[in-house]
Parts: C-alpha cells; sequence; structure tokens
C-alpha cells in the first residue's frame, strides 16, 4: 500500500495564479483532511471532509476551496494565490473520526511570489 | 489559535539519555495523540491516550496524561541518534461538526550521538 500520496511535492506559483493539489489514500479511510505547516509551527487545519459527500472548514479556510472526489480522493484549490500562502501542504486520513489516528501524506512545499 | 503548546521549543541531549516534552491544552478533550515529525517530511502517529487513561507505554516511549492540570508528557527514555525529530501534541474534542485535531507548535528534539 502506497499510504497517503501528494501531488505535486514542490510548486512556485506567482500572485494570483490558481492551482490544485492532489491528495489519494489507498487504505478505505472514511475521513480525510488538508493541513498547513508554516516555518516552525504546528499544523492548521484547512478543510476536511469527515466521509465521502461532504466537506466542512477547519481553522484556517479562506483562500481555499476542497472536493472530495470520491472516497479515495481530497483535493484543495488555491483559486488566487497569494504570498501568505506560502506553506508547506499535508494531507491526512484516517478510518474514521474518532479515536484514530490519522495517516498523513509526505507533503506539498508551496511557494508563492 | 493552538489547544495545544509544547515545552520546551528545543532541546538537545546526548544519546542514551531520557528526553522529556511536555503539553498543555486549554479546554477538555476526548483524547490526546502525539506525533514525531522528521525534517522534511510527513508526521507519524506515535501514541493516543484517552482522557480516561492516566498513562500509556509503546516500546520506549511512555505518555502521561492529566485532566486536571490539562497537560501531557511524553518521555523517550534511552534515546537514540535516530529520535531527533520535531514532536508534536494533538488533542481531539468531539462534536456534531465532526472531530478535528488542533497540534501544537511542537518540541525540536535533536540527539547528539
Amino acid at each position: 500500500n502506497a499510504g497517503v500520496t501528494q501531488t505535486p511535492k514542490f510548486q512556485v506559483l506567482k500572485t494570483g495564479q490558481s492551482m490544485t493539489l492532489q491528495c489519494a489514500q489507498d487504505m478505505n479511510h472514511n475521513s480525510m483532511y488538508w493541513y498547513r505547516q508554516d516555518p516552525g509551527m504546528g499544523l492548521r487545519l484547512i478543510y476536511y471532509s469527515a466521509s465521502e459527500g461532504t466537506t466542512d472548514k477547519g481553522e484556517v479556510p479562506n483562500g481555499y476551496n476542497v472536493s472530495r472526489l470520491n472516497k479515495r480522493e481530497f483535493s484543495l484549490r488555491l483559486e488566487s494565490a497569494a504570498p501568505s500562502q506560502t506553506s508547506v501542504y499535508f494531507c491526512a486520513s484516517r478510518e474514521y473520526r474518532g479515536s484514530y489516528e490519522q495517516y498523513f501524506g509526505p507533503g506539498t512545499r508551496l511557494t508563492v511570489t | 489559535s493552538q489547544q495545544g503548546e509544547e515545552d520546551p521549543q528545543a532541546l538537545s541531549i546526548q544519546e542514551g539519555e531520557n528526553a522529556t516534552m511536555n503539553c498543555s491544552y486549554k479546554t477538555s478533550i476526548n483524547n490526546l495523540q502525539w506525533y514525531r515529525q522528521n525534517s522534511g517530511r510527513g508526521l507519524v502517529h506515535l501514541i493516543l491516550i484517552r482522557s480516561n487513561e492516566r498513562e500509556k507505554h509503546s516500546g520506549r516511549l511512555r505518555v502521561t496524561l492529566d485532566t486536571s492540570k490539562k497537560s501531557s508528557s511524553l518521555l523517550i527514555t534511552a534515546s537514540r541518534a535516530a529520535d531527533t525529530a520535531s514532536y508534536f501534541c494533538a488533542t481531539e474534542i468531539y462534536n456534531n461538526a465532526g472531530n478535528m485535531l488542533t497540534f501544537g507548535g511542537g518540541t525540536r528534539l535533536m540527539v547528539k550521538p
């Protein structure tokens, strides 16, 4: 099993450009999450999907949209990138909401100039 | 805002010594989890402790939870150079909107050979 995969690994955008970060998991997990991690800080939740067909805002949703395409895939879109969105983005999944661990992807390092 | 705050922010020890990291949080929780992050990688789950548990062990890891003080500690015994990483606590609160993990800022541990 590949676990949680993310593409791309690195991306440089100019202010105002758009892009979609892709995430897929092969563990048949119900819940999926998108986080951002700024230098020297912990993770902050952007959006999550508790189950297929549902999405909800997390702590820092402004400037982002998400799509839960199917049970395996959860994408994050930046419609008009801003320098403040320069960060490392992590996707995670877990079996179900509740007392279960989350499994993380390797991250996408995004720079907006 | 971050629910969990780790202390210290950075810790440097010699191989073979024990490493203790602390986490404090603000509101009542359902469980608390510890994760490790190696440089440039995603997070890896270490251990989960539920609010009705006081102590858990996993290999060289010992986690305690004191709900009256709203704090937890992670002890790594007989540390190794490979334990060099950042360690994050994450708290979880169950609610109708969907359970989410809230991460602290992390402790950067360096174990010198």
